[in-house]
């Protein structure tokens, strides 16, 4: 099935270092969710995109809904060691219902 | 409870075996979805059910795997003659099924085959 294109694959910072990661789509998308993910458990939302060019942010988490509509990016600020976990962004596709895609994933280690 | 139950949270059986997996959605939830996570890897979607629509099985991977919804609610996964490599923890998921519906997860079943 049709996967997003999520990068980087994974990252290694320092706690209070910024992150940025991005989800790119070959189709455009009417819907962009962030998802974490610890290790046992299922994902947990973040945020979620509805509209071209919105901007939202959760605390120190900000998503941004791409213009074009192919792509979306999480920035994480000053990030702590509970940030750690796999970051997944979803999409779906416009006018095709109700199917979610998702990306392969961002793994995020913050070393202390 | 408030969100998305499954069971069995671990489920390990010989190459060949049915198994069963079982989702019970958030109440009001009309949309349910299964996905498969392979170790390491991202969400591989199976299968989408929204309200009394015929479901979208546009990812089940082959004709040993099925699904079914009871009452438009709880879901179960069957899959048949089980192989190794569908090893993974399979995620269920609901949501609301509108146009901002975002989809809540349940912690997953991991399943082992032998």
């Amino acid at each position: 099935g049709q996967q997003l294109n999520q990068s980087p694959q994974s990252m290694f910072i320092q706690e209070g270092e910024d992150v940025s990661m991005n989800c790119t789509s070959s189709s455009i998308f009417n819907t962009w969710l962030w998802y974490k993910q610890d290790p046992g458990e299922g994902p947990v939302l973040l945020i979620a995109l509805y509209k071209a060019g919105e901007l939202t942010s959760n605390g120190r988490l900000t998503a941004q809904f791409g213009i074009t509509r192919k792509d979306s990016f999480l920035n994480i600020s000053a990030s702590i060691p509970s940030d750690v976990g796999i970051y997944f962004c979803a999409g779906r596709r416009h006018y095709t219902g109700n199917q979610f895609y998702f990306g392969t994933g961002t793994s995020l280690t913050v070393i202390p | 409870g408030a969100g998305v139950s499954q069971s069995p949270s671990n489920k390990v059986t010989e190459k060949g075996k049915d198994v069963e997996l079982r989702c019970d959605p958030i109440s009001g939830h009309t949309a349910l979805y299964w996905y498969r996570q392979s170790l390491g890897q991202g969400l591989e979607f199976l299968i989408y059910f929204q309200g009394n629509s015929a479901p979208d099985k546009s990812g089940l991977p082959s004709d040993r795997f099925s699904a079914e919804r009871t009452g438009g609610s709880v879901s179960t996964l069957t899959i048949q003659r089980t192989q190794q490599e569908d090893s993974a923890v399979y995620l269920c998921a609901s949501s609301l099924g509108t146009n901002t519906g975002e989809l809540f997860f349940g912690e997953g079943s991991r399943l082992t085959v032998l």
